[in-house]
């Protein structure tokens, strides 16, 4: 079993919309959750994190987190043809020390004019 | 803000040699990190070190070796390189509970 999940998409967004990616977890003790953009050819930039339960919101995207339930979802408002990129998700579980992170395998959007 | 420097950004290598990739920081962290990311995949920890002197395996070390002797630098050495080590090499660093911060990766082909 994959310690993180993501579905893989390409999850495609019309211009405009909402882009809705979501993130489950197996180690319920994570305490810290990150939400990481790759464009393609490029390195990972950190855009969210989110440590406790609830939203939070940084300009267009907005990270929910429900420990309960284990996953955590990142929502971009208002789509841009340049929020096309891999959005990678990354948890720091309970037995992740020194600063060690799990990664998903990431979920592709493509926003679509 | 350098932040993460990697060198070189593309390498060619033929079977059976070896070569350092190098990694920097500027930013005083104390935890550093060696990941692959092949086509379409996630990433990979290859090997991370948490201090200067301390290193550990993470899920993929073999055929790699890495040292830590300032807390600025973290090279990865590749002996014997073969075609599964082609890949994407990102090194990141960070401090406990903080983002990792990426260098802007090594593409490694192996002919």
């Amino acid at each position: 079993q994959k310690e993180v999940e993501q579905n893989s998409g390409p999850l495609s967004v019309p211009e405009g919309a909402i882009a809705s990616l979501n993130c489950t977890y197996s180690d319920r003790g994570s305490q810290s959750f990150f939400w990481y953009r790759q464009y393609s050819g490029k390195s990972p930039e950190l855009i969210m994190f989110i440590y406790s339960n609830g939203d939070k919101e940084d300009g267009r995207f907005t990270a929910q987190l429900n420990k309960a339930s284990q996953y955590v979802s990142l929502l971009i408002r208002d789509s841009q043809p340049s929020d096309s990129a891999t959005y990678l998700c990354a948890v720091k579980g309970t037995t992740d020390s020194w600063g060690k992170l799990q990664f998903g395998a990431g979920t592709q959007v493509v926003v679509t004019p | 803000n350098a932040g993460v420097t990697q060198t070189p950004k593309f390498r060619i290598l033929k079977i059976g040699q070896s070569m350092t990739l190098q990694c920097t920081q500027d930013m005083n962290h104390n935890y550093m990190y060696w990941y692959r990311q092949d086509p379409g995949m996630g990433l990979k920890l290859i090997y991370y070190s948490v201090g200067a002197g301390i290193t550990d395996k993470g899920e993929v070390p073999n055929g790699y070796n890495v040292s830590r002797s300032t807390t600025e630098d973290f090279p990865l050495r590749l002996e014997l390189a073969a075609p599964s080590q082609t890949s994407v090499y990102f090194c990141a660093s960070s401090t406990d509970n903080q983002p990792q911060h990426f260098g802007d990766g090594t593409r490694l082909s192996i002919l």
